[in-house]
C-alpha cells in the first residue's frame, strides 16, 4: 500500500531564511505533485514532477524528485510572508487499476514571520 | 471558463438528514474525484469517476454515493448524515493525456459541511 509522509507537518520560520519540506513515499512511483492551500481556500497546483532527477522552480520555490530514494523536496529560498500556506505533496498510486488516483501527504503548514 | 465549481459552499445538517453536493466542470475533463479533508489528514478519496456513467470507490466510500450522469457533473450524496461526516469536501477533475500521461488535478473551492 502506498503511503506518503511529509515532514515537518508544521514549520514556523523567519522571512529571509531558507528551508526544505520533505515528502517520502513508500512504493515505486515517478509522478509526484506539489500543491498549495491557503487557509479556507482550495488547492492550487504548484509543480508536476515526472521523472527521476526532475527539478522545477517557480520564484522562491524549487521542487525536486529522486525516485530511487522515493523522496521529493520543496525548497524555499529567502522566504517571504506571502508563502505562508499549507503545502501538500501527492503521488500517483500507479498500477493498472489505479485510474490515476493520487495518494496525499498530510500537508506541511508553513508560517513565515516578518 | 469557470473551471471546477461546487454547490453549496456551506451546509449544516442534522444527524440522519440527506443531501447532495454538486460538482461541475467546464473543461471537458474525463476524470472527476470527490475528496474529504480533515485536519491533519490531508485529502482522502471518497469516490471517483473515469468517465460519464462510471463511478468507483476510493479510500473512504462508506456512507456516500455518487453519480455521473453527465460528463461535466459529479454528484456526491449523503443518505443519512452522521457527525463523522463533518468535513470539507473537495471536488477535482483531470484529463487524459496522450503518451506519457499524468494526473494533475484541478480543484473546486470546497464545501464545508457540518453535521450536528
Amino acid at each position: 500500500e502506498l503511503k506518503v509522509e511529509q515532514n515537518p507537518l508544521f514549520l514556523s520560520m523567519q522571512e529571509g531564511k531558507n528551508y526544505t519540506i520533505y515528502c517520502n513515499y513508500s512504493t515505486t512511483s515517478d509522478r509526484l505533485y506539489w500543491y498549495r492551500q491557503d487557509p479556507g481556500k482550495s488547492l492550487e497546483s504548484l509543480f508536476v514532477l515526472l521523472s527521476n532527477g526532475a527539478v522545477k522552480q517557480e520564484g522562491r520555490l524549487m521542487a525536486s524528485l529522486d525516485t530511487k530514494a522515493r523522496l521529493s523536496t520543496l525548497h524555499i529560498t529567502a522566504a517571504v510572508h506571502d508563502l505562508s500556506a499549507t503545502y501538500f505533496c501527492a503521488v500517483d498510486k500507479g498500477g493498472v487499476d489505479s485510474n490515476y488516483q493520487l495518494i496525499w501527504g498530510a500537508g506541511t503548514k508553513l508560517i513565515i514571520k516578518p | 471558463n469557470a473551471g471546477v465549481t461546487q454547490t453549496p459552499k456551506f451546509r449544516v445538517l442534522k444527524t440522519g438528514q440527506s443531501m447532495t453536493l454538486l460538482c461541475a466542470q467546464d473543461m471537458n475533463h474525463e476524470y472527476m474525484y470527490w475528496y474529504r479533508q480533515d485536519p491533519g489528514m490531508g485529502l482522502r478519496l471518497i469516490h471517483y469517476s473515469v468517465g460519464e456513467g462510471t463511478t468507483a470507490k476510493g479510500e473512504v466510500p462508506d456512507g456516500y454515493n455518487v453519480s455521473r450522469l453527465k460528463k461535466q457533473n459529479f454528484l456526491l450524496g449523503l443518505e443519512s448524515a452522521a457527525p463523522s461526516q463533518t468535513s470539507v469536501y473537495f471536488c477535482a477533475s483531470s484529463y487524459e493525456r496522450g503518451g506519457f500521461s499524468y494526473n494533475e488535478q484541478f480543484f473546486g473551492p470546497g464545501t464545508r459541511l457540518t453535521v450536528l
